[in-house]
């Protein structure tokens, strides 16, 4: 079946630093891919998706570019701040599945002033 | 659009008792979602429906577990004779099929459930 594999967090960061958050995905067919990020007390909320191979997708200064080849999905964000502190959830779905997301285990982020 | 509602936003409960939680969902959405995350973990999926049917169930939900949507609008998820090992975060989410079929899933904030 399909899974998502994230690196494990946390993952803490000084303000205005490189942030890179891995996720590589198993999955049957062809499957939209997904950043979710959850801002602490709040809901999941969709930060960035890709549909295809090689489309990037970006939101708020974070990219993702779709990687068939290597079946990867990562996150990126040149400059931090003390408000992208989260966690953060790659996720796939696949239209012969109903289109229900498949999540990977979360990374928190911290990133400190 | 006001978002998918949740309700309650915490429940605590003794062992063995039943519990029902209720989604709205957004207004012109007819696939709704049902998610239990626990801490620590991303969300797992548990069912979903298009309109009032009932398309799949995860292995993850136990006879104990019921859900239904009886007019296609709001859900409710019932567990029976809760364990302390249903303690988790149950989210509901919804979308529009027909759409663009990879259109995001929208989420609630969530019914936490906290079994003593």
């Amino acid at each position: 079946g399909d899974s998502v594999t994230q690196m494990e967090g946390p993952v803490t960061l000084s303000e205005e630093a490189f942030l890179t958050i891995n996720c590589t995905y198993t999955a049957t067919g062809y499957p939209s891919l997904f950043w979710y990020v959850q801002y602490p007390g709040e809901g999941l909320q969709l930060l960035l998706k890709a549909t295809k191979a090689d489309d990037k997708g970006s939101n708020k200064g974070f990219e993702a570019t779709y990687r068939k080849e290597t079946t990867s999905f990562h996150l990126e964000k040149g400059s931090v701040q003390v408000s992208d502190s989260a966690v953060y959830f790659c996720a796939l779905s696949e239209r012969a599945a109903g289109n229900k997301l498949t999540f990977g285990g979360g990374t928190r982020v911290l990133v400190k002033p | 659009d006001t978002g998918v509602s949740q309700d309650p936003r915490h429940k605590i409960t003794k062992r063995g008792q039943n519990v029902t939680f209720r989604c709205d969902p957004i207004s012109e959405h007819n696939r709704l979602y049902w998610y239990r995350q626990t801490l620590g973990q991303g969300p797992e999926f548990l069912t979903y429906f298009q309109n009032e049917a009932q398309l799949e169930k995860s292995r993850l939900l136990s006879d104990r577990f019921s859900a239904e949507r009886p007019k296609g609008s709001f859900s409710t998820l019932e567990i029976q004779r809760t364990e302390q090992g249903d303690s988790a975060m149950y989210l509901c989410a919804s979308r529009q099929s027909g759409s663009s079929y990879n259109s995001p899933l929208h989420f609630g904030n969530g019914t936490r459930l906290t079994v003593t």
